[in-house]
């Protein structure tokens, strides 16, 4: 089946560190890939997308590359700030009004000054 | 503004008490999803709606009843809560049609089931 695999956190770092959060999905076909990020007390919004092979998907210095050939799209950021730490969702969908986002299990970002 | 709307933001319930959780969303979407979200689990779907009185399975829905009888409100009733159902619940909206569009999320409801 259909599926994301993202790295276990918590990840901390220091303020203006570089952020790597890798994330794996299982797929048949040619889904479209997402990270959603989650502040405390509110729901998820949508970071980025990628809806094929070699796009990267970008927005508030974050970036992810739609990789095929490993199946991949991590996210990265070079250098982070506090107003970061959130918890950060890796997600697939396939085209499709009814198709479900299927979500990985979240990591934790903690980002100190 | 537009938004998706829960209510409550925070109940605590006893065992076998019928309750409900409200959506409503003011952007005139067609889809409609709940979501339960767990610790070491991710978000998985409970139940979707494509349109008025049109509904569908997710991935866990046992224990839990949804209705679509207006397109902006999509409740989700536990007809006899469980503790096993203690979780954080998110109701999403988005269009349908052409293109993609991403899902809005409500804050969220956090469920307290003893």
């Amino acid at each position: 089946g259909n599926s994301v695999t993202q790295m276990e956190g918590p990840v901390t770092l220091s303020e203006e560190a570089f952020l790597t959060i890798n994330c794996t999905y299982t797929a048949t076909g040619y889904p479209s890939l997402f990270w959603y990020v989650q502040y405390p007390g509110e729901g998820l919004q949508l970071l980025l997308k990628a809806t094929k092979a070699d796009d990267k998907g970008s927005n508030k210095g974050f970036e992810a590359t739609y990789r095929k050939e490993t199946t991949s799209f991590h996210l990265e950021k070079g250098s982070v700030q506090v107003s970061d730490s959130a918890v950060y969702f890796c997600a697939l969908s396939f085209p499709g009004a009814g198709t479900a986002l299927i979500f990985g299990k979240g990591t934790t970002l903690s980002v100190s000054s | 503004e537009a938004q998706v709307t829960q209510n409550p933001r925070y109940l605590i319930t006893v065992t076998g008490k019928k309750l409900t959780v409200t959506c409503s969303q003011n952007m005139n979407h067609e889809y409609m999803s709940w979501y339960r979200q767990d610790p070491g689990l991710g978000l998985r779907q409970i139940y979707y709606s494509m349109n008025v009185e049109v509904t569908d399975k997710g991935d866990v829905p046992e224990g839990y009843k949804v209705s679509r009888k207006e397109k902006r409100n999509f409740p989700l009733i536990l007809e006899s809560p469980s503790p096993n159902q203690t979780s954080l619940y998110f109701c999403a909206s988005r269009p349908t049609g052409s293109g993609w569009t991403p899902l809005h999320f409500g804050n969220g409801t956090r469920l307290t089931v003893t």
